[in-house]
This record gives structure tokens, sequence and C-alpha cells, in this order.
């Protein structure tokens, strides 16, 4: 089965960039989506087919895709980004089905 | 605004069986494909079942083929999840969701989840 292998914590200090990845073989021929997941609450999708924005997300959540390796980009970090994110795509190798990521939980120093 | 509300969680014995619901609001219920996420207490997200639009089509992760069953009522606007056989393990709180529509698309929409637990 398709794993997704991303690092279990980033922290980043508020302003600053942050970067979070997701690796899984040649994911660069698939379509990410990345979710925000903050405690006690629902995912919510921030990112969808490696770049694109949902309506209501700020332009400062920006993503990228290519080779092995997808990237979750949140410029200028604020406290409330404070969160878990999950990198997540759809395998369809054997049957279709979602795979997600491991989580990063984002601190905000 | 979509709307997703999940009922039907609780405790119950291990080898037991639970019905989750999931009540559709404010979108084409039927042309949308929709999923059951679970996440185990402090763990990460787990893909459970996919069902499309018309409910010919169905998916499973390994985990619960076989002893769950997804199935929707496009009349009623309202997706199920029938658990069987449940184990320990299966203690999560289990999200519906939407998917956008189309191929390899992501889950939009969220219900606010219901927690399962499985216990003696």
């Amino acid at each position: 089965s398709y794993v997704l292998t991303q690092p279990p914590s980033v922290s980043v200090a508020p302003g600053q960039t942050a970067r979070i990845t997701c690796g899984g073989n040649n994911i660069g021929s698939k379509s990410v989506h990345w979710y925000q997941q903050k405690p006690g609450q629902a995912p919510v999708l921030v990112v969808y087919d490696d770049s694109d924005r949902p309506s209501g997300i700020p332009e400062r959540f920006s993503g990228s895709n290519s080779g092995n390796t997808a990237t979750l980009t949140i410029s200028r970090v604020e406290a409330g980004d404070e969160a878990d994110y999950y990198c997540q795509v759809w395998d369809s190798s054997t049957d279709l089905y979602a795979v997600f990521g491991g989580g990063t939980q984002l601190t905000v120093l | 605004e979509v709307q997703l509300l999940e009922s039907g969680g609780g405790l119950v014995q291990p080898g037991g069986s639970l019905r989750l619901s999931c009540a559709a609001s404010e979108f084409s219920f039927s042309s949308y494909a929709m999923t059951w996420v679970r996440q185990a207490p402090g763990k990460g997200l787990e893909w459970v079942s996919a069902l499309s639009g018309s409910g010919g089509s169905t998916y499973y992760a390994d985990s619960v083929k076989g002893r769950f069953t997804i199935s929707r009522d496009n009349s009623k606007n309202t997706l199920y999840l029938q658990m069987n056989s449940l184990r320990a393990e299966d203690t999560a709180v289990y999200y519906c969701a939407k998917e956008g529509g189309g191929s390899a698309t992501p889950i939009d929409y969220w219900g606010q989840g219901t927690l399962v637990t499985v216990s003696s």
C-alpha cells in the first residue's frame, strides 16, 4: 500500500515561514491535498490539487509537489496557524482508497 | 453552507455492532461520493470507507473490510456506516465527509464527528 511520510513536528517563530513536507514514492504524479486540524475540531481543507486554495483560505497557505516530496508552505505564520497538518492522496494501485500522512504538529514559538 | 451531522456513536462491547448515520444538507447529496474517516484518541486520520454518489461503488480500508458496510439513502440525504464485530482498535472519532466530485478530489467538507468507544 502507498505510504506518506510527514515529520512529526515543525516549529517556527511568528512571522516566519513554515514548510511541512510529505514524502511518497513518485508523489509528484499524484494530486496532494492538505488539511489543518485544530484540537477538538474537524479537519479543514487548506490546499488541494497540490497548490490550489479553497475559498476563505488565506494566500499565506501554498503548496508544491514534485518528485518524491510535496510541501505545504505557510508564510508569515500566525499563532492561529498552530495545528496538526495532514497530507492526503488517493491511491488506485490496488483499489481506490485514500491515504493520509501521519500528520505534522505545527508549533508557533 | 454544506452541513454534515453524524449520529449513532457510543459505547459498545467488543464483538458488538453499531450503525452510524450522517445527515447531509445544503448540497446535491446524490451527486457526490461520500467518505468515512476515523481518528483514534491522540492519533492521526485514517480513511475507513467511501461510496459513490449512486451507491454502486464501495471501497474499504483493509482494517475494516468484511466487518463494516457503507451505504446511503439518497432520498433521505443520509450516509450510513454499519459496524459489526467491533474491536478495541475501532475506538475513534468517526467523521463523515464529502468528496469534491470527480476523481482524486479532496475531501472538501467534514462533519464534527461522533465518538465510538469499544470496551467491556
